[in-house]
């Protein structure tokens, strides 16, 4: 079974851009977070997703946002880019809500110039 | 709210040493515990749960006990190879499917 795919994995945007990342969970999971993770704040829970509703939030700024399709593939966006969002965003995915195993896919290196 | 700390490294041991990270987390409820393992470059692993207390999880010759009385969830290999080296983190389960993680603990095996 494939993994957890993240598309780009790499990434450079300038002061107030706006990027979307993509998630492609598992082959039939249904949840779908995603993390940040920098060396200062090391790795912070951003969102959850599941049967395309945000389930959960973390306390970041609603620059940050997500959705998900009928499919489970999710995206999140991140508009009016400043240098502190420079971090490896990671996706993660598992069967559904109660089973708590949560698989991670490579990440997507943003750097905010 | 929902903490997790486990010990700061670098962890420099040599080849077929026994490694120990210590783990404890805030005791809001039961929660499931886990340990996830990076490698450079890569996402995170899942190397080993345990969802109650008493629970040990064990996965590639690492182990670990959920310690409801110490609020702990120590990592263990009892002969380190250098294969083993990677930053690994302690993380406990809360509402949903929201992960709270530890600083993360950085080894070093040295041949």
């Amino acid at each position: 079974k494939a993994g957890v795919t993240q598309t780009p994995r790499y990434l450079i945007k300038t002061r107030g851009q706006q990027v979307t990342l993509s998630c492609s969970p598992i082959s039939g999971h249904r949840s779908v977070s995603w993390y940040q993770q920098t060396p200062g704040q090391g790795l912070q829970f951003l969102f959850e997703y599941f049967s395309e509703t945000q389930r959960n939030k973390g306390n970041f700024p609603g620059r940050f946002s997500g959705r998900q399709f009928s499919n489970s593939r999710s995206e999140m966006n991140v508009s009016t880019l400043e240098l502190g969002d420079s971090a490896l965003y990671l996706c993660a995915s598992s069967l559904d809500r109660v089973d708590y195993e949560q698989y991670f896919g490579p990440g997507t290196r943003l750097t905010v110039t | 709210g929902d903490s997790v700390t486990q010990m700061e490294g670098p962890v420099t041991l040599s080849e077929e040493a026994f490694l120990t990270i210590n783990c404890t987390y805030t005791a809001t409820g039961y929660p499931s515990l886990f340990w996830y393992v990076q490698y450079p470059g890569e996402g995170l692993q899942l190397l080993l749960k345990a969802t109650k207390a008493d629970d040990k999880g064990s996965n590639k010759g690492f182990e670990a006990t959920y310690r409801k009385e110490t609020t702990s969830f120590h990592l263990e290999k009892g002969s380190v190879q250098v294969s083993d080296s990677a930053v690994y983190f302690c993380a406990r389960a809360a509402a949903g499917n929201k992960l709270t993680f530890g600083g993360g603990t950085r080894v070093l095996v040295k041949p």
